[in-house]
Formats: structure tokens, sequence, C-alpha cells
């Protein structure tokens, strides 16, 4: 069965501090791997996506992750914190061709000026 | 604008007293679903559909009921609420079940009190 976890569910760092958000998954076939961001009070937003195409994935507002086979892990990176970026973020794993996308429980960023 | 609408964006109900949260999406995606956001929970399943006429459980499915009748709309229908039941509601679609490359589009959701 396919599973998620985001180690930490809470990370705070300083402005212009690199953003490191850790997440690692189980899966019996080869994953599409997402991370979504929420902004308080708001739905989920699509941040970057894994397909199996390049393992160097870049998104939205700077942010990038690396799918690496070899340790199962899919984390999340900004080279400098902005106090905008201070929000919750979910990493999610696709299973195989019939079943739901799985969420990790998510963790929230904290951006200290 | 193209995208998941959900309504009401807030809402308070009495024990026992029952609801409809109302899901409509103009993507023509074929999947659709509802999931309930506690704090340190995540995001969990309650019902989701794979297109119209069709749907299933999810993780969490007690004390909720849906139907797809058309392909747009997709609703959640609390039976007899319960203070359990106070939390976010998000509805998403995306074009295929599993394996969709696209991931999901969310709804902004309903934040539901039950007292």
């Amino acid at each position: 069965a396919q599973s998620v976890t985001q180690l930490g569910s809470h990370v705070s760092v300083s402005e212009g501090a690199l953003v490191l958000l850790r997440c690692n998954y189980s899966s019996s076939v080869p994953p599409y791997l997402f991370w979504y961001v929420q902004y308080p009070n708001q739905g989920l937003q699509l941040l970057l996506k894994y397909t199996s195409a390049a393992t160097l994935v870049k998104g939205i507002n700077g942010f990038e992750a690396e799918f690496k086979k070899s340790e199962t892990s899919f984390h999340l990176t900004k080279p400098s914190a902005h106090m905008s970026d201070a929000a919750e973020y979910f990493c999610a794993v696709s299973p195989g061709s019939q079943g739901n996308l799985i969420f990790g429980k998510g963790t929230k960023l904290s951006v200290k000026p | 604008n193209a995208g998941v609408t959900q309504t009401p964006k807030f809402q308070v109900l009495k024990t026992g007293q029952s609801m409809t949260l109302q899901c409509a999406q103009d993507m023509n995606h074929e999947y659709m679903s509802w999931y309930r956001q506690d704090p340190g929970m995540g995001l969990r399943l309650i019902h989701y559909s794979v297109g119209a006429g069709i749907t299933d459980q999810g993780e969490v499915p007690n004390g909720y009921n849906v139907s797809r009748s058309t392909t747009e709309d997709f609703p959640l229908r609390l039976l007899s609420a319960a203070p359990s039941q106070t939390s976010v509601y998000f509805c998403a679609s995306s074009y295929q079940l599993g394996r969709d490359p696209y991931g999901y589009t969310f709804g902004s959701g309903t934040r539901l009190t039950v007292v």
C-alpha cells in the first residue's frame, strides 16, 4: 500500500534562509508525486509535480523538488525563504491505475523576519 | 473562471440537523472527491466518484452521503450532524482516478461548525 510521511509538522526558518521540507513515500508502482501549498483559509494549490520525466522538478514561487528513487524521497526546497511562503505544505503520492491521491499530514512553514 | 466551486464557505449547524455541501466543476473532470481536513490529521477522503452515477467510500464515510447525477456536480450530504463533523471540507476534481499527471484541483473549502 502507498503511504506518505512528512517529517516535521512545523518548520520555522528565517527570511532569506534555505527552506527544506521533507517527504518520503512508499509505493508499489512508479509513483507520481505532488507538492501542494495551502495558504491560511484557502484551498490547496498545486506547487509542483513529478511524473517520471526529469527528477529535478521546478514549481511556482521558486520552489523545487528532487525525486530520489533510492531514498524514496521527494523533498521540497527553496534557496531563500520569503515571508509570503508561510503556509502549510502537503506532499501527495498517486497510486497505481486505481486509487485516490494519498496525502501526508502536512508541514506548517513559519518564516521569521 | 474555470475551477471547483464550493458553497457555502461557512456554516454553523446544530447537532442533528442535516445539510448539503455543494461542489461544482466546469473542467469536464471525470473524477471528483470530498476530503475533510482536521488539525494534525491532514486530508482524509470521505467519498469519491469516477463518473456520473458512480460513487464509492473513502477512509471516513460514516455520517455522509453522496450522489453524482451529472459530471459537473458532486454534493455531500450530512445526514444528522454531530460535533465530530466540525471540520473544513474540500472538494477536489481531476481528469481521472489514479496516476493522473495533472493532480487535483481543489475548491476553496467549506468551514463547518456543529454545535
